[in-house]
């Protein structure tokens, strides 16, 4: 059990497009979805929490018009980065809580590359 | 793409021989604490956990001991083996559960 999913694993995108990334929880209810950045060789950087049905909260230094975060339901959340630049490129990661929120359950990322 | 933070410690082992991955956290009121394995191009996978009340607890293969004396948590592998080779996070969590601060990480590499 809880398993989650995204996609797409890989993404390559021309400069100026806009790119969504979706977070699926398969087999229970995310009350919550987290969503990271990393570049390689480092750690996770959490961009920003958003809980269903309400606005997201985004991480100091993190633009919210640039990574649009919408969490509809409560197996569904998605990150758009719009107008991507090749400073965009990188490993975006999401992982959801249930309502125990004990732990965080990866999904196995996305790999954006923007030319 | 412009990097930012820290770059990873790195850790490498024979194989067979035993690891032990480190990792402080900050906030002594943090009450459950979780270590991930990520391979490359992957997102992290579960390991092991621990609660604040406990101060070992083991796995297959894996042991994580806490001491909240000085705020450090330690993964050790046993005979580790070359699918063990992978970036490993500690993360520990706050109060309701949202509030999840990961470590930086270590990159683990196994030498046949």
């Amino acid at each position: 059990g809880a398993v989650v999913s995204q996609h797409p694993s890989r993404v390559i995108c021309k400069s100026g497009t806009s790119v969504k990334i979706e977070c699926r929880s398969l087999d229970f209810q995310a009350t919550t979805m987290f969503w990271y950045r990393q570049f390689p060789k480092q750690s996770l950087m959490l961009m920003a929490t958003s809980n269903e049905g309400s606005k997201a909260t985004y991480e100091q230094g993190v633009e919210k018009d640039k990574f649009l975060i919408n969490h509809a339901s409560l197996t569904l959340s998605t990150l758009t980065v719009t107008s991507a630049h090749p400073e965009d490129s990188s490993f975006y990661i999401c992982s959801a809580s249930d309502a125990r929120e004990d732990e965080q359950f990866f999904g196995p990322g996305t790999r954006l590359t923007v030319l | 793409g412009e990097s930012v933070g820290l770059h990873l410690p790195t850790l490498s082992v024979q194989e067979g021989d035993n690891s032990i991955i480190n990792c402080a956290y900050s906030n002594s009121a943090s009450d459950y604490f979780i270590w991930y394995k990520q391979e490359s191009g992957k997102g992290p996978q579960f390991i092991i956990d621990i609660r604040s009340n406990m101060d070992k607890r083991q796995g297959q293969r894996v042991t994580v001991l806490l001491n909240k004396t000085v705020k450090h948590l330690s993964l050790q592998i046993a005979a580790t083996q070359p699918g063990d080779s992978a970036v490993y996070f500690c993360a520990e969590i706050l109060g309701s559960g949202n509030q999840f601060y990961f470590g930086t990480g270590t990159s683990l590499t196994v030498i046949p």
